[in-house]
């Protein structure tokens, strides 16, 4: 067990529609991370937060968003689906947003866009 | 975004049998390699982060190696088990942000 808390493990919801994404990091972690990870690509970093404050930002689409609150859950939210936002998305914590420190990665949230 | 590649894209080993795979990352501006380890219907799990050229870990069977200058870093697994069965990642920033980019991994499969 990473520490790590996804909610929810699936969705299941239909084009154009919006859904919130949840992630509790590791207890003393202050960095969160989110990933997407789509059928046949690998990983692709999407936002990074760091104590409540945007630090790094990926190939994330307009109709994403984050935030990082100052319990430091992050939520990510993604509006007007699209088929192909189908993914398995995940979030990913560390103690601090040096290179070097070792993402903890929770078990992922599977959105189907249908 | 980094271009991270790794190979082979799958491999298959008889149970008791060492092996080996490849990451290979720009050599310049390098900042660190991390390697994953991502097990059928769990999260991926980090097993190390190396920085410096040179640089070997080791975690129990599993060790890696670094080479900053070629681009290059290998993962071992000794002695496999089919517990080692999974797909391992790695990945690198571009920059001193964290902005990891990820190999597609490798994905082995222990045959008993």
């Amino acid at each position: 067990d990473s520490g790590v808390t996804q909610t929810p493990k699936h969705l299941i919801t239909a084009t154009g529609q919006r859904v919130t994404l949840r992630c509790s990091p590791r207890s003393g972690d202050l960095s969160v991370y989110w990933y997407q990870q789509s059928l046949d690509q690998g990983l692709q970093f999407l936002i990074q937060y760091y104590n409540g404050e945007e630090r790094a930002k990926g190939n994330i689409l307009e109709r994403f968003s984050a935030q990082q609150f100052p319990d430091l859950h992050s939520e990510l939210n993604l509006s007007s689906l699209e088929l192909g936002d189908s993914a398995l998305y995940f979030c990913a914590s560390s103690p601090s947003p040096s290179y070097n420190s070792p993402l903890h990665f929770g078990n992922g949230t599977r959105l189907t866009v249908t | 975004i980094l271009n991270v590649e790794q190979s082979p894209q799958s491999l298959h080993v008889q149970e008791g049998d060492s092996t080996n795979f490849t990451c290979s990352f720009p050599s310049s501006n390098f900042y660190a390699l991390h390697w994953y380890r991502w097990e059928t219907a769990k999260s991926p799990e980090a097993l190390f982060v190396m920085t410096l050229n040179g640089d070997e870990k080791k975690k129990g069977r599993i060790s890696a190696t670094l080479n900053t200058k070629e681009g290059y870093s290998y993962l071992y697994i000794k002695g496999s088990q089919p517990e080692d069965s999974a797909t391992y990642l790695c990945a690198s920033p571009g920059s001193n942000d964290y902005k990891l980019s990820f190999g597609a991994g490798t994905t082995v499969t222990v045959r008993a």
